[in-house]
């Protein structure tokens, strides 16, 4: 069964940095892209940043480009975000999904994404 | 970077098709045939419910389908019921980026 367990969220000040972990298990890791989407509170879904399987190409969205850096580890089957100077905006649900089979980066998420992990930047 | 364009809302009674449309541009939505759609209940991970414009997951209900002309793909749900009441979103393929909608809410009266 695939299964992706996103970890690493919490309170933050602005300005401070977290990173952002999901554990992947179920599939042969390194043959998939994947993706991280944000969703504000009571907002739409936002892609932040994605990665090719053997992590050669990394995209990231306008409002993180600089501050969000998106690594895996296909050994440990993990995927992370290490996001810094962080800003109010950057509050919101991140999730990490799984591109499609045979797809590049940018494709949009298929079938499997992860339940989320609650960033909130306050003072 | 901009998102594609979904009405805010629709609304339905049971047993009726309703259509969400979503616009873009011959850069992104309209140069490719990678398409998604997304059903959000609240509080729940996004579900994949149509990919490559009008494919279906396996186990995705035959009431859902996609379909695309030009610059604006379109999901519709025919045979509303009361569990489609959801947020509805849009996604495609931008060469170096990957545009989402800016979600639409359905109700169902």
């Amino acid at each position: 069964e695939v299964q992706l367990v996103e970890s690493g969220g919490g309170l933050v000040k602005p300005g401070g940095s977290l990173r952002l972990s999901c554990a992947a298990s179920g599939f042969s890791f390194s043959d998939y892209a994947l993706t991280w989407v944000r969703q504000a509170p009571g907002k739409g879904l936002e892609w932040v940043s994605s990665i090719s399987g053997s992590s050669t190409h990394k995209y990231y969205a306008d409002s993180v480009k600089g501050r969000f850096t998106i690594s895996r580890d296909n050994a440990k089957n993990s995927l992370f975000l290490q996001m810094n100077s962080l800003r109010a905006d950057d509050t919101a649900v991140y999730y990490c999904a799984r591109a499609p089979p045979d797809t590049t980066a940018t494709t949009p998420p298929g079938g499997y994404w992860g339940q989320g992990t609650l960033v909130t930047v306050s003072a | 970077q901009s998102a594609l364009t979904q009405p805010a809302s629709v609304s339905g009674s049971p047993g009726q098709s309703i259509t969400i449309s979503c616009t873009g541009t011959s850069s992104d939505l309209g140069g490719y045939n990678y398409v998604s759609w997304y059903q959000q209940h609240p509080g729940k991970a996004p579900k994949l419910i149509i990919y490559a414009v009008s494919d279906r997951p396996s186990g995705v209900s035959h009431r859902f389908s996609g379909s695309k002309s030009t610059n604006t793909a379109s999901l519709t749900i025919s045979g509303l019921q009361a569990e489609d009441e959801a947020d509805y979103y849009c996604a495609s393929y931008a060469s170096s980026s990957i545009l989402f909608g800016g979600g639409t809410k359905l109700t169902v009266l």
